[in-house]
């Protein structure tokens, strides 16, 4: 069975803290994706992966970044998190027809 | 600018009725389309996918139209259920990424 595993379900952080967010697939996908979803707003994409060491920006990359150490973990940084970063973060890999497939999310709160 | 849209953000069925559930896109070059479901507090979850050479697919009680003439996609289910209660995601292929709209939410009334 398909799996993506996002390591942490819900996270209470403070400004300025580093967050570190993590996405794990057993699947052996090359890309690898994440969004962040808020309500009203739908799916925004933040960063993808097509390799290992590889990174894309995607709609909204201000304020993030990634790290693909390993073609299975897929890492998303806030490097100093704000309170407008509060949202659910969503991690997917793709299968080569183009279906992703996505984690459980994570849910950030910036105080 | 592009987008991938929806004609209503939230949509209520009688339990057992069928529930139709539209999406309008925008570019034409599109060739991919995917429909998700997420349920409260979980992530995205695959239904059916379409591809542009096609104008009809259907799954175990889901079907999904495309009309590439009017750049519109929808999603039908038959015989809707309390656990079809969700937020339905329509979603198109640009290049390797998907992009989606903002999502319809189904309620089931009893």
């Amino acid at each position: 069975d398909v799996k993506v595993t996002q390591s942490s379900r819900y996270l209470v952080k403070r400004t300025g803290e580093k967050v570190f967010l993590e996405c794990v697939q057993d699947m052996d996908h090359e890309n690898m994706f994440w969004y962040r979803q808020d309500p009203g707003l739908g799916l925004r994409l933040i960063y993808f992966s097509y390799d290992v060491k590889m990174k894309e920006k995607g709609d909204i990359p201000e304020g993030y970044s990634v790290s693909r150490e390993k073609k299975e973990r897929f890492s998303l940084i806030l490097e100093s998190a704000s309170t407008n970063q509060t949202s659910m973060y969503l991690c997917a890999s793709q299968r080569n027809t183009g279906e992703l497939f996505f984690g459980e999310g994570s849910r950030l709160t910036v105080l | 600018g592009e987008s991938v849209g929806l004609h209503l953000p939230t949509l209520s069925v009688q339990e057992g009725d069928n529930s139709i559930i539209n999406c309008a896109y925008s570019n034409s070059a599109s060739d991919y389309f995917i429909w998700y479901k997420q349920e409260s507090g979980k992530g995205p979850q695959f239904i059916i996918d379409i591809r542009s050479n096609m104008d009809k697919r259907q799954g175990q009680r889901v079907t999904v139209l495309l009309n590439k003439t009017v750049k519109h996609l929808s999603l039908q289910i038959a015989a809707t259920q309390p656990g079809d209660s969700a937020v339905y995601f329509c979603a198109e292929r640009r290049a390797q990424k998907l992009v989606f709209g903002q999502g319809t939410r189904l309620t089931i009334n009893p």
